[in-house]
C-alpha cells in the first residue's frame, strides 16, 4: 500500500460547484499534513496546512480524520483559476515527507 | 525578489555526461531539499540539508551527490547521466530542521537526457 494515496481524477466541475478531494495515508505515526497546489509546468505551492481541528481559508476547508487516516479538501464556489493539481503531503517523524501523486481539478465555464 | 531560484531552467544533455543544478534561497531558511518529479508527476524527495548537514538521504543512486556550501545554497551534481534521470528537479526550502513546516519551491529544472 502506498504511503499517501489520492484519486488522480480528473475532476471536471462547472464554475460555482463544490468539490471535495480525499487523501489517505497509511502510517498512523504521521503528524503533519498539508495541501499544496501545482499548476501545469509550475512548482508546488502551499495551499493550506491541515490541523486536527480542521481549518478554513475563504472557499477552502481542510479536515483531518486520524481514526480513518485521511485528510480532505473542500472547495466551494469553484473558480476557473482553481484548475490545478492538488497534492496531499504527509510528514512523519519530522523528517519524512511524502507527497501524494495529486488530484487534477478542471473547472469548466 | 525570487525566494528560491534554480539554474538552469532547462538542461538537455547526452547519456554519460556529468551535470550540476544550482539552487539558492534568500528566505533565511535553515533547511533545503531536492525533489524529483517524473513523467507521471510523482514528486519524490531525494535529499534534505539543514545548515549544511545532510538529514534526509532517500534511496537515490550514488551518481547523485548534493553539496551545500552554505545554508543558502544546495547544489545537485549528477554523474554518468542515464535516460531515466530525465525529469523535473525541484529545489525547496523551509524554516527549522523538521519537515513539519511549509516548503517553498523553486521553479524547477527540466532535465532531458538523450
Amino acid at each position: 500500500r502506498k504511503e499517501v494515496e489520492q484519486d488522480p481524477g480528473p475532476f471536471n466541475v462547472p464554475e460555482g460547484a463544490t468539490v471535495a478531494f480525499n487523501c489517505t495515508y497509511s502510517n498512523s505515526a504521521s503528524q503533519s499534513f498539508f495541501w499544496y497546489r501545482q499548476d501545469c509546468r509550475k512548482e508546488p505551492k502551499l495551499l493550506m496546512s491541515v490541523y486536527s481541528s480542521g481549518n478554513e481559508d475563504g472557499r477552502f476547508t481542510a479536515q483531518l480524520n486520524r481514526a480513518s487516516q485521511y485528510i480532505s479538501l473542500l472547495i466551494r464556489d469553484s473558480k476557473l483559476s482553481d484548475s490545478a493539481t492538488y497534492l496531499c503531503v504527509v510528514s512523519r517523524l519530522s523528517q519524512k515527507v511524502t507527497f501524494g501523486t495529486g488530484t487534477k481539478l478542471q473547472v469548466i465555464p | 525578489d525570487t525566494a528560491v531560484s534554480q539554474t538552469p531552467k532547462y538542461l538537455v544533455t547526452q547519456m554519460g555526461n556529468d551535470k550540476s543544478i544550482k539552487c539558492e534561497q534568500n528566505l533565511g531558511h535553515d533547511t533545503m531539499y531536492w525533489y524529483k518529479q517524473d513523467s507521471k508527476k510523482f514528486l519524490k524527495i531525494m535529499f534534505s540539508y539543514n545548515n549544511k548537514e545532510l538529514i534526509i538521504n532517500e534511496t537515490v543512486p550514488n551518481r547523485f551527490s548534493p553539496k551545500s556550501p552554505d545554508k543558502a545554497h544546495l547544489n545537485l551534481h549528477i554523474n554518468s547521466l542515464e535516460l531515466g534521470d530525465s525529469a523535473v528537479y525541484f529545489c525547496a526550502s523551509s524554516q527549522g530542521r523538521q519537515t513539519d513546516y511549509e516548503q517553498y519551491f523553486g521553479p524547477g529544472t527540466r532535465l532531458t537526457v538523450t
